[in-house]
């Protein structure tokens, strides 16, 4: 099984600045996704990590608010812009398994102040 | 679209009681249904997981069946403990791909 390290783990951040966040396979993957958990809420999927192309985004999710890079099989950074309260969350990355099964980092807790 | 529905907690359970965790889901084509456990502070673990039609998952003493008649994929435990204090997702994932859709989650307290 893969495993996942994400980077940060927590951080507190000022409105109007940005956070990015690192995750890294330890083994080589062709999907990687990223997902937000709201306080008290379930996960959401925000984006698929492309390597090689653009990041594909769900509804809802733009761009310019949440740039995502997948410079290689094993790394992509996903950066929350121009943040607000209302992007306190965790933000999980996610890899492909086998079987479609997913594994999950540890998750970055962000609060914006 | 695809869909999951989860029994919304939170769920108060004394220690060796039997749990139950119920979840539908509405889907096109052949998901994978999956189970994961997120422990306080940490984050998500698969539990279990099945891939198929009347398969069952297992794990740690939890079990769930992928039935397919009445689009479910109910988590059970027949002896929880103060250990397994909890939010459990239930999830699929989007036919052919690695895409989940998760549940709302079901926070679990198990009380000694």
């Amino acid at each position: 099984s893969a495993v996942i390290s994400q980077k940060p783990s927590r951080d507190i951040c000022q409105r109007g600045t940005s956070l990015t966040i690192q995750c890294q396979v330890d083994s080589q993957v062709t999907m990687m996704f990223w997902y937000r958990q709201q306080p008290g809420q379930s996960l959401t999927l925000i984006a698929t990590a492309n390597q090689g192309s653009e990041a594909t985004y769900e509804s809802g999710f733009v761009i310019d608010k949440f740039p995502i890079s997948r410079p290689n099989l094993t790394f992509s950074t996903l950066t929350v812009s121009n943040l607000s309260p209302e992007d306190s969350s965790i933000y999980l990355c996610s890899a492909e398994g086998e079987n479609t099964e997913a594994f999950f980092g540890q998750g970055t807790r962000l609060t914006v102040v | 679209g695809d869909s999951v529905t989860q029994m919304e907690g939170p769920v108060t359970l004394s220690e060796e009681a039997f749990l139950t965790i119920n979840c539908t889901y509405t889907a096109t084509g052949y998901p994978s249904l999956f189970w994961y456990v997120q422990y306080p502070g940490e984050g998500l673990q698969l539990l279990l997981k099945a891939t198929k039609a009347d398969d069952k998952g297992s794990n740690k003493g939890f079990e769930a069946t992928y039935r397919k008649e009445t689009t479910s994929f109910h988590l059970e435990k027949g002896s929880v403990q103060v250990s397994d204090s909890a939010v459990y997702f239930c999830a699929l994932s989007v036919s052919g791909t690695y895409k989940y859709i998760f549940g709302t989650g079901t926070r679990l307290k198990v009380l000694a």
